[in-house]
């Protein structure tokens, strides 16, 4: 079984770019995580879906921060514009209905220069 | 969620048990314990949970004590491959869905 698919591996801007990460989840899981890894810390959630509807927004920076889900399956997350601040690793992640185990990507990397 | 406490780092011979503690003395009769694992460069990593009683598969066993206040996380034969961020989580089964994690367990195994 394939696992969830995130792209790109690595980014790096200059500030003020924007900048745009996909997600592709494991098939059939309806929930949807993006979270946030700054350097030595733990994820942080940003936003989670709930097959295409956002039901938990609320630690998404949304000044510059916008993702979606559009059909409930692929999601992009994009950062415009970006600061410096915001390199960090994003990490997506889906679960199945009718269970809460959490299967993650291998994140995107972003360094804002 | 409760909050949880962990050994910032531990260390741990090829082949012998790992054993990572964790401390959540303010879980609520309803939390479950999760546990997942990060390897560098990686994203989390399920690796079991519980709510009481003690469970194992094939990646680890998960004692919780009596009063539910504290648990441990053995990794019977720990290899190098098991060299990781353990992250030890308590929340609510529920529709809310958050993973908090904390700062984790830096687990070295060594040759």
């Amino acid at each position: 079984e394939a696992g969830v698919v995130q792209s790109p591996r690595y980014k790096i801007i200059e500030k003020k770019q924007p900048v745009a990460f996909w997600c592709n989840p494991i098939s059939g899981h309806n929930t949807l995580y993006w979270y946030r890894q700054n350097l030595g810390q733990g994820p942080e959630l940003l936003i989670r879906y709930e097959n295409e509807e956002a039901v938990d927004d609320s630690q998404l920076p949304k000044d510059r921060f916008s993702a979606e889900r559009l059909k409930g399956v692929d999601s992009t997350l994009k950062i415009q514009p970006a600061e410096l601040g915001d390199s960090a690793v994003y990490l997506c992640a889906s679960s199945p209905p009718e269970t809460e185990t959490q299967y993650f990507g291998p994140g995107t990397r972003l360094l804002v220069l | 969620d409760a909050k949880t406490t962990q050994p910032t780092s531990m260390d741990c011979a090829e082949g012998r048990a790992a054993n990572l503690p964790c401390n959540h003395s303010t879980i609520s009769g309803n939390e479950y314990v999760y546990w997942y694992r990060q390897i560098h460069s990686q994203g989390p990593q399920y690796i079991i949970h519980g709510l009481k009683n003690n469970e194992t598969n094939e990646m680890a066993s998960l004692i919780i004590t009596e009063d539910r206040k504290s648990s441990t996380l053995i990794l019977p034969h720990a290899t190098l491959r098991d060299t990781a961020v353990y992250y030890c989580i308590v929340r609510v089964s529920s529709n809310t869905g958050k993973l908090i994690f904390g700062q984790g367990t830096t687990l070295q195994v060594k040759p």
